[in-house]
C-alpha cells in the first residue's frame, strides 16, 4: 500500500536558521506530492505540490523537489520566520478512478522558531 | 479564498450517546467531502468520502453504522458518531476539493471529540 514517512519532530530552530524537513513516500503508479502546513487553530493548508518527477514545488520561500529515484520530497527554507511555526505534512495523492483521488499523509512535523 | 468550517470545535459526550458533527464549504459548492481522524502524533487517516445524493464510500475497517455521514447539499456534510465510546475520542477533519483536479483540497478546523 501507499505510504509516506517525515522526520519526527518536533524541530526547534532559531529565526533566520535553515530548514529541512525530510519526506520520503511507498506508492504504486505515479502518485502527486504536496506538503500541508497546518497553522495553531486553524485547518491544514495546502503549502506547495508537484505532480510529476523533477518538478519542484515552491510557495512563501519553501521548497520540494519530486524525486522518484530516491522517492523522496524534502521540504526545505533558506531562512525561517516566527510565523513559520506550525505543524507540516507531507502527502501523496493516488487516483482511485473517475475524479476521485486519495490522500495518505505522514504523521506531521512541528516546527517551533524562536526569536 | 475557499474556506470550510466544522462545527463544533470540539464535543464532550458520555458513552453511549451520539454526536453529529457538520462540515460546510462556506463560498464554494463541493459533490465530494472527506472525513479524516486523527490521532494524537499519528497521521490523518482517511475514513470516508461523501457524496452529494448519494451514499458515502468508506476506507477499509471503517464501520459505516457506526459513523453515518450524510451528505445532504452541496456545502453540508455531517458526520454522526453514534453509541460513542471512549475509543472513539479522536480529532475529526473533513477537507472539501477545490476543484475537479480534487487532489487540491481545503479543509476544516478540525472537531476534538471526547467520550467519557
Amino acid at each position: 500500500g501507499n505510504s509516506v514517512t517525515q522526520m519526527e519532530g518536533p524541530v526547534t530552530l532559531s529565526e533566520e536558521a535553515f530548514l529541512t524537513i525530510n519526506c520520503t513516500y511507498t506508492a504504486t503508479g505515479y502518485p502527486s506530492l504536496f506538503w500541508y502546513v497546518q497553522y495553531p487553530g486553524e485547518g491544514l493548508q495546502l503549502l506547495l505540490k508537484a505532480t510529476k518527477a523533477d518538478d519542484k514545488g515552491s510557495n512563501k520561500g519553501f521548497e520540494a523537489t519530486y524525486r522518484k529515484e530516491t522517492t523522496s520530497f524534502h521540504l526545505e527554507k533558506g531562512s525561517v520566520q516566527v510565523s513559520d511555526s506550525a505543524v507540516y505534512f507531507c502527502a501523496l495523492s493516488t487516483f482511485r478512478g473517475g475524479s476521485n483521488y486519495k490522500l495518505t499523509f505522514g504523521k506531521g512535523t512541528l516546527l517551533t522558531v524562536n526569536p | 479564498g475557499a474556506v470550510v468550517s466544522q462545527h463544533p470545535s470540539w464535543v464532550i459526550c458520555k458513552s453511549g450517546t451520539s454526536v453529529k458533527i457538520e462540515c460546510r464549504s462556506l463560498d464554494f459548492q463541493a459533490t465530494t467531502m472527506f472525513w479524516y481522524r486523527q490521532f494524537p502524533k499519528q497521521s490523518l487517516m482517511l475514513m470516508a468520502t461523501s457524496n452529494e445524493g448519494s451514499k458515502a464510500t468508506y476506507e477499509q475497517g471503517v464501520e459505516k453504522d457506526k459513523f453515518l455521514i450524510n451528505h445532504a447539499s452541496l456545502t453540508l456534510s455531517t458526520l454522526t458518531v453514534t453509541s460513542a465510546h471512549p475509543e472513539d475520542s479522536s480529532f475529526y477533519i473533513c477537507s472539501a476539493p477545490k476543484n475537479r483536479a480534487n487532489y487540491e483540497q481545503y479543509f476544516g478546523p478540525g472537531t476534538r471529540l471526547t467520550v467519557t
